[in-house]
């Protein structure tokens, strides 16, 4: 099984809605990461979050870490196109071990 | 400017056969990351490079796969008499200096490896 359980796998919703994506763990972790994949272009980094409690923003995408350090969500408001693709949450589990989600697929429909 | 680069983007091979993936990371950056991503599944950590040296080998499959670093840049993959299970993207990455640190990691966009 995952370290990381991600949910949900695949999204599909209307341009203009909101919608969020988690990403857990039962372990508590030294680092959350967020990614985004387009096939063909590679892993875009998103954000980095360390602190339990922290909260960034970019855009329209703000990104949770929970006080315990083992869950994060990744929130998207008024969804557009461009923000179709695969999100991938990753992980330092320890100071030398990094894991990923299985990802969760967005489609976004005009 | 310049981003992490692999090669071939596609590979399309027969079981048995052996297959080179190679990766060029950001020009400075001493951390090289392998992964591997099969359908449906999270991306699998294969091993990791500081320098020319790679203290985690950990994840590597079998010893049908291996990897080298050289002069701290370029990297390969290579697997050897490849399993149709093999099929998966293969995605390096790099990062200045490494996991203990905790910097950000930059990804190629991949290869993706077909056994058939």
């Amino acid at each position: 099984s995952q370290e990381l359980e991600q949910s949900p796998q695949s999204l599909i919703v209307q341009e203009g809605k909101n919608l969020t994506i988690n990403c857990t763990s039962s372990k508590t972790l030294y680092g959350l990461y967020w990614y985004k994949q387009k096939y063909g272009e590679g892993l875009i980094f998103l954000m980095m979050l360390q602190k339990g409690g922290e909260e960034k923003s970019h855009e329209k995408i703000t990104a949770k870490l929970d006080e315990k350090k083992q869950q994060s969500s990744l929130h998207i408001t008024a969804s557009q196109p461009s923000h179709a693709g695969i999100y991938l949450c990753g992980a330092d589990m320890s100071p030398n071990d990094m894991r990923f989600g299985a990802g969760t697929r967005l489609t976004v429909k005009p | 400017g310049a981003g992490v680069s692999q090669s071939p983007s596609n590979k399309v091979t027969e079981k048995g056969k052996d297959v080179e993936l190679r990766c060029d990371p950001i020009s400075g950056h001493t951390a090289l990351y392998w992964y591997r991503q099969s359908l449906g599944q999270g991306l699998e950590f294969l091993i990791y490079f500081q320098g020319n040296s790679a203290p985690d080998k950990s994840g590597l499959p079998s010893d049908r796969f291996s990897a080298e670093r050289t002069g701290g840049s370029v990297s390969t993959l290579t697997i050897q008499r490849t399993q149709q299970e093999d099929s998966a993207v293969y995605l390096c990455a790099s990062s200045l200096w490494g996991p203990g640190s905790r910097d950000e990691q930059f990804f190629g966009p991949g290869t993706r490896l077909t056994v058939l």
